[in-house]
């Protein structure tokens, strides 16, 4: 069973604007919440992450949306690049494990 | 500083057969993980190390076989390849658990089995 629902699947983006990514979750222990970034060929590699305490967190152009409540968070990256076009996940995990729940990924492209 | 070194890149198997799949971290992070990445089901958890000596099932441990007999290094076993299991591998290390650590992933290795 999936547990981290992510949407949409792909993304096309025009320079300039701003990118957003859902993710929803069903396990309310959850406690940490990262955002994974993967360029073709590559691994991913951590972008940001958000722990349940805050309700925003940027980092640069990107920022994460937290909503408690509705079991929601949202990657939104401002002024996309195309350097920017890449898959992203979303994810989760709870303290008393070592295990990370994958979202199903985001392909985004982001044209000039 | 390597990081995360996956080997091969590409392996090509028939159905039947066994192999190893090496991973091998220089940063002596304790925490090491496999994960498989599929169209459309994004990663999943195959097995996880907190330390040498100690291992443990993730989401799909069913066909793979891992140890820990040091810090540096988590191979992990195809014990009777099955079409199935054509995916691309990730190995991933982290100096901590992952909510207070970020993971660092290696480049996959990409297997195919006929």
């Amino acid at each position: 069973q999936q547990q981290v629902k992510q949407s949409p699947q792909s993304l096309i983006v025009q320079k300039g604007g701003i990118s957003i990514i859902n993710c929803a979750y069903e396990n309310t222990a959850f406690d940490y919440f990262p955002w994974y970034q993967q360029f073709p060929g590559k691994g991913p590699a951590l972008l940001i992450a958000i722990r349940p305490d805050v309700s925003e967190k940027k980092e640069g152009r990107f920022t994460i949306s937290f909503n408690k409540s509705a079991k929601q968070f949202s990657l939104h990256i401002m002024d996309s690049q195309p350097g920017d076009s890449a898959t992203y996940f979303c994810a989760a995990s709870f303290d008393n494990t070592d295990k990370l729940i994958f979202g199903t990924g985001t392909r985004l492209q982001v044209f000039p | 500083n390597a990081g995360v070194t996956q080997t091969p890149k590409f392996q090509v198997l028939k159905t039947g057969q066994s192999m190893t799949l090496q991973c091998a971290q220089d940063m002596n992070h304790e925490y090491m993980s496999w994960y498989r990445q599929d169209p459309g089901m994004g990663l999943r958890l195959i097995h996880y190390s907190v330390g040498a000596g100690i291992t443990d099932q993730g989401e799909v441990p069913n066909g793979y076989n891992v140890s820990r007999s040091t810090t540096e290094d988590f191979p992990l076993r195809l014990l009777s390849a099955a079409p199935s299991q054509t995916s691309v591998y990730f190995c991933a290390s982290s100096l901590d658990r992952v909510g207070n650590q970020p993971q660092h992933f290696g480049d996959g290795t990409r297997l195919s089995i006929l």
